[in-house]
């Protein structure tokens, strides 16, 4: 079976930083693309970085540029999101998913982590 | 690249559920969309504008042309209520776009 299991959610304060990991089962985690994409407290999803299977290729939104950094580590089959200087903006539930590759629709989703920057 | 969706959509069981994304000459992309209910991970229910995924019931279809893509939702069941977002690859800067979401209420 397919998995998909994040963790490192939590509270932090603005300015502080976070590590978000995936751990994935079920696979071969070297043929796919991994995507991180979040959802604020009653608001859409949104898109925040994008990996390839290589990870010789790397997309960020622009509202997470030169702040958060995505990476995989093919001997753990895991991919992760290090992200700095966090703002309340980004308090959201953050999902790990699976494509094909990065122009590819995510076809399994984790079930997510919450992320809470607050004073 | 903005992707415009209703912010709900009501419709009755039995009936037929059409939600719809629109964005420029979208006819022109991909679109995905995902269903997503409260406490349990999103799942793609169509991808490529009309390709249902392993799983995903025949009740369920995709169209996209012009400036318009809409998921079909025939025979509507309480099991589909759900917030749907579609969901393209905008290849000039390589983003990922989301529309804003459609919640679907089953009367």
């Amino acid at each position: 079976e397919v998995q998909l299991e994040e963790s490192g959610g939590g509270l932090v304060k603005p300015g502080g930083s976070l590590r978000l990991s995936c751990a994935t089962s079920g696979f071969s985690f070297s043929d796919y693309s991994m995507k991180w994409v979040r959802q604020a407290p009653g608001k859409g999803l949104e898109w925040v970085s994008s990996i390839s299977d290589t990870g010789r290729y790397i997309y960020y939104a622009d509202s997470v540029k030169g702040r958060f950094t995505i990476s995989r580590d093919s001997a753990t089959n895991s991919v992760y999101l290090q992200m700095n200087s966090l703002r309340a903006e980004d308090t959201a539930v953050y999902y790990c998913t699976r494509a094909v590759t990065t122009v590819d629709p995510s076809d399994i989703w984790g079930q997510g982590t919450m992320v809470i920057v607050s004073s | 690249y903005v992707l415009t969706q209703p912010p709900s959509v009501s419709v009755a069981p039995g009936q037929t559920a059409r939600i719809a994304c629109g964005g420029n000459n979208i006819g022109s992309k991909s679109v995905h969309w995902y269903q997503l209910k409260p406490g349990q991970a999103p799942v793609l229910v169509m991808s490529y504008d009309s390709d249902r995924p392993p799983g995903i019931p025949d009740r369920y279809s995709g169209s996209n042309s012009g400036n318009t893509a809409t998921l079909t939702i025939s025979r509507v069941e309480v099991g589909d209520e759900a917030d749907y977002y579609c969901q393209v690859w905008y290849a000039d800067n390589d983003h990922v776009v989301f529309g804003g979401g459609t919640r679907v209420t089953v009367l």
